[in-house]
């Protein structure tokens, strides 16, 4: 199992409606989350961050904590076309001073 | 506040060649990340310093290597070119401990082995 998941898409969703992105994670001491936005050639820049379970919403991003089933989520409400991007899950992993990243989804927000 | 900056932007050398990738880090942060990002795939965890440090690498050849300089900003050399490694290089400089550690990234440097 990788240390961190993510489904590659691309996720493609209409203009105005919800993104969903996931993120799975396997080791269960992890208490540090993020949500990283990258755009084609550009560096991965920060949105969020979460490390209480339930919901944390900035804007129009809420991320989503559930520790008991090891996954993230980031949800994007009222999607923009510039939103379109690759979203990076990353989760610091305690013991080793670094942190892992998914390999990201990409999501294609359709005008 | 200033970002973390890298430098030079584009870089072009020959295989066999070396290369040389700086990057300074947010004022106050102390600790610096090197990662490789290959043309479509995810980020690779390179190298990570801390005040002055090595503190841990990734699954990487020796002829990947690095330095943090008293200052707090890094060096990342790269010896003997190959191919696979044009890539996107990218630090992060990182606050907090734990947990709570955040990094924030700079610009990359993409770097181009003909």
């Amino acid at each position: 199992q990788k240390e961190v998941e993510q489904n590659s898409g691309p996720l493609s969703v209409p203009e105005g409606a919800i993104a969903s992105l996931n993120c799975t994670y396997s080791d269960r001491v992890s208490q540090s989350f993020f949500w990283y936005r990258q755009y084609s050639g550009k560096s991965p820049e920060l949105i969020m961050s979460i490390y209480s379970n339930g919901d944390k919403e900035d804007g129009r991003f809420t991320a989503q904590l559930n520790k008991a089933s090891q996954y993230v989520s980031l949800l994007i409400r009222d999607s923009q076309p510039s939103d379109s991007a690759t979203y990076l899950c990353a989760v610091p992993r305690r013991g080793y001073q670094k942190v892992t990243f998914g390999t990201g989804t990409k999501l294609q927000v359709i005008p | 506040e200033a970002g973390v900056t890298q430098s030079p932007t584009h870089l072009i050398k020959t295989r066999g060649q070396q290369a040389t990738l700086r990057c300074s880090p947010i004022s106050g942060h102390t600790s610096v990340y090197w990662y490789q990002q290959a043309l479509g795939l995810g980020l690779q965890f390179l190298l990570w310093y801390d005040e002055g440090e090595e503190r841990n690498r990734g699954n990487f050849p020796p002829r990947f290597s690095g330095r943090q300089f008293p200052n707090y900003s890094s060096e990342l050399n790269v010896n003997a070119l190959e191919l696979e490694d044009s890539a996107l290089y990218l630090c992060a400089s990182s606050f907090g401990t734990g947990d709570q550690e955040t990094q924030y990234f700079g610009p990359g440097t993409r770097l181009l082995v003909l």
